[in-house]
């Protein structure tokens, strides 16, 4: 699976969009992008996933560029609940075949 | 709908004990997956179970083993237990024909 570069962490207002980038320079062409979260000592949470096209749903909007070398999440009104590590992964999509791998993440600091 | 369910939810082990965390995946998944996460990294791929065989195993020594039951259920074992186990272990499940995982809350494990 290809690897993901994010910044360590990164700092939004509430109420305000928070925009978390992710380089993956590597990715193929059968490779999913996907977004999971991790509040303080719980388990991820899945929050969007992509292959080509733009994405939303009741969480989050993930747009990835037209070379799927980079994606940006979107939390459109971040809120103190959101303060969380955001994890970029790209995994082949063969369903529960292969793992995923995470890297260090970007940790999202919402501040009143 | 419960998702996936983790146990214990804390617990602390001696150096050269053994110990075993469960998991129960969530309704209608097949596929276990356990991480282990240590303080401030993201989660590492442990092994992948699937029709109760171990299907893929990450970079961890044979003191780590698995067991998955017919009901899907999940053990995850570990011998000789050295103070760097001490970490959250992550039990993630995943279906044929579903992109992604659902992570359970985890076990903090302890080692003293």
């Amino acid at each position: 699976d290809a690897k993901t570069t994010q910044p360590p962490s990164m700092d939004c207002a509430e109420g305000r969009a928070a925009n978390l980038p992710c380089n993956h320079s590597t990715i193929s062409g059968n490779e999913y992008v996907y977004w999971y979260r991790q509040i303080h000592s719980q388990g991820p949470q899945y929050i969007i996933h992509g292959l080509k096209n733009n994405e939303t749903n009741e969480m989050a909007s993930l747009i990835i560029t037209e070379d799927r070398k980079s994606s940006t999440l979107i939390l459109p009104h971040a809120t103190l609940r959101d303060t969380a590590v955001y994890y970029c992964i790209v995994r082949v999509a063969q369903y529960n075949f292969n793992k995923f791998y995470f890297g260090s993440g970007t940790k999202l600091n919402v501040k009143p | 709908d419960a998702g996936v369910t983790q146990s214990p939810t804390h617990l602390i082990k001696t150096r050269g004990q053994q110990v075993t965390l469960r998991c129960s995946p969530k309704s209608g998944h097949d596929t276990v997956s356990w991480y282990q996460q240590a303080l401030g990294q993201g989660p590492q791929f442990i092994f992948q179970y699937y029709e109760e065989e171990e299907r893929q195993r990450g970079n961890f020594p044979d003191r780590f083993s698995g067991h998955q039951f017919p009901n899907y259920s999940s053990e995850l074992n570990v011998n000789a237990l050295l103070l760097g186990d001490s970490a959250l272990y992550l039990c993630a499940s995943s279906s044929s024909g579903v992109l992604g995982y659902t992570f359970g809350s985890g076990t903090r494990l302890t080692v003293v």
